[in-house]
C-alpha cells in the first residue's frame, strides 16, 4: 500500500535558518508529489507540486523541493525561514492513474508543525 | 473567485445524534474530496464524488457515513448516530479534471 512517511513531527528554527524537511513515500510507479502548509486557523494550501519534468521544483514564498526517485524522497527545502513560515507542512502523493486509484485519493504524511522563533 | 467553502465551521453534537457536514466547491470544479484529519495525524481520504456520483468510496467507514453531491447544491457529508471517536476535523476538497485539489477551512466536529 502506499504510505507517505515525514520524518519530524516538529521542528523549531530561528529567523533566517534554512529548513529542510524530510518526506519519503513508497510507491514504485509514476508518481505525482505535493506539499501543502496549513497556516495556524486555515485551510490547506499547495505550496508546490511535481507531476514530471525538472526534479526540483519552486514552490511560493521562496519554498523549494526535490525530487530523488532513487531515494522515493521530495524533501522540502528554504533556504531562510521567517517567522511567518510558522505554520504545519504535509506532504502528500498522488497514485498514478495506471495505479487504479481514485483521481483525488492523496495519501498525506501525517505532518511537520513548525515553529519559527523570531 | 471564492473558495471551497465549508460550513459550520464548529458542530458539536451529543453521542447518538447526526451530524451533517456541508461543502460547497470553487465555482467550476465538478470533483469533491472529503478528508478526515484526527489529532496528530494526517489527512485520511474519505470519498471522491462527481455531481450525483460516487467515484470512489474507499475510504469511508462501513456504517454511519454517507456523502452526496447532487446536481444541485453543496456536497453533504452525513454521520448518523456520532460516537466520541468521530470527532476530527474534515476537510473538502474540489477540484477540474487533472488539477491539484483546493481545501475548505474544514468542520471540527466535536461530540461530546
Amino acid at each position: 500500500a502506499q504510505s507517505v512517511s515525514q520524518h519530524n513531527h516538529h521542528v523549531i528554527l530561528s529567523e533566517a535558518a534554512s529548513l529542510e524537511l524530510g518526506c519519503n513515500y513508497s510507491y514504485g510507479g509514476t508518481v505525482n508529489l505535493f506539499w501543502y502548509v496549513q497556516y495556524p486557523g486555515q485551510h490547506l494550501q499547495l505550496l508546490l507540486k511535481y507531476f514530471s519534468g525538472d526534479p526540483l521544483v519552486k514552490g511560493i514564498k521562496g519554498f523549494e523541493a526535490e525530487f530523488i526517485k532513487s531515494k522515493f524522497s521530495f524533501n522540502l527545502r528554504k533556504p531562510s525561514v521567517q517567522w511567518s513560515d510558522t505554520a504545519e507542512y504535509f506532504c502528500a502523493v498522488k497514485g498514478g492513474l495506471d495505479y487504479g486509484g481514485s483521481q483525488g485519493n492523496l495519501i498525506f504524511g501525517k505532518g511537520t508543525k513548525l515553529s519559527v522563533k523570531p | 473567485n471564492a473558495g471551497v467553502m465549508q460550513n459550520p465551521r464548529h458542530l458539536v453534537r451529543r453521542r447518538g445524534q447526526e451530524a451533517r457536514l456541508r461543502c460547497s466547491p470553487m465555482k467550476g470544479h465538478s470533483h469533491v474530496y472529503w478528508y478526515r484529519q484526527l489529532p496528530e495525524e494526517g489527512l485520511k481520504f474519505m470519498v471522491y464524488l462527481q455531481k450525483e456520483n460516487i467515484i470512489d468510496e474507499s475510504g469511508m467507514p462501513k456504517e454511519r457515513f454517507s456523502a452526496e453531491f447532487p446536481k444541485e447544491g453543496p456536497s453533504i457529508l452525513r454521520i448518523q448516530q456520532v460516537v466520541r471517536g468521530d470527532s476530527a476535523a474534515y476537510f473538502c476538497a474540489s477540484s477540474r479534471q487533472g488539477t491539484p485539489l483546493h481545501f475548505g477551512n474544514g468542520t471540527r466536529l466535536t461530540v461530546t
